[in-house]
């Protein structure tokens, strides 16, 4: 199976920054993806890494590392709307676009 | 576009009925995705299907739960006499496969079993 690893939780203040980190070891890597997803929503796509290298998208930033199995999620000037929950998800092959998720990171953002 | 819609929202059942999901994916998407998600919980994979082929099942896919997508648009899930433990949101996603190939998701059929 494919192991996707995240914290659980993380609370910050509203304004500030905060990093959530994902480690993956999966059979192939074809693909790095971060999703929101809201309490009894869908989940909603946020970013895509496939090569090295910070990817920036106004308030939130992507950064992947192949050779360590590593991202991070950057969530700049955190605003209440931002509290929900993080998936790290990971395409595996390059002909099925499937993912495999991570459990998510339940981020809650105080004033 | 209206994006991936799935009926019912919600739906509660007892042990031991049948249950079916629908999902209408974006239409000019011919990739097609079944996930469960229990509390807490990532999605899980369950199947796929490229157009009207189903391409690959999950383990996590007993012989109780079956999907179809007949004419390559929209597709249906099955759970035959379910259990206690099938409670999950069912989401659907959909993809054309592009570059990026992100999935677009549904907001999910949430089932309950008592």
């Amino acid at each position: 199976g494919q192991n996707i690893d995240q914290p659980t939780e993380m609370t910050a203040t509203e304004g500030a920054i905060v990093q959530i980190n994902c480690t993956y070891q999966t059979s192939g890597f074809n693909g790095l993806f971060w999703y929101q997803q809201h309490a009894g929503e869908a989940p909603t796509f946020l970013s895509y890494n496939v090569l090295d290298g910070l990817e920036e998208k106004g308030r939130f930033s992507s950064f992947l590392s192949r050779s360590k199995g590593y991202s991070y999620l950057l969530l700049k000037e955190l605003q209440m709307k931002d509290s929900a929950s993080y998936l790290c998800a990971v395409r595996v092959r390059s002909n099925d676009y499937k993912l495999s998720f991570g459990a998510g990171t339940t981020v809650t953002v105080r004033a | 576009d209206t994006g991936v819609s799935q009926d019912p929202r919600h739906k509660i059942t007892k042990r031991g009925q049948n249950v079916t999901f629908r999902c209408d994916p974006i239409s000019e998407h011919n990739r097609l995705y079944w996930y469960r998600q229990t509390l807490g919980q990532g999605p899980e994979f369950l199947t796929y299907f490229q157009n009207e082929a189903q391409l690959e099942k999950s383990r996590l896919l007993s012989d109780r739960f079956s999907a179809e997508r007949p004419k390559g648009s929209f597709s249906t899930l099955e759970i035959q006499r379910t259990e206690q433990g099938d409670s999950a949101m069912y989401l659907c996603a959909s993809t054309f496969g592009s570059n990026t190939g992100e999935l677009f998701f549904g907001e999910g059929s949430r089932l309950t079993v008592l």
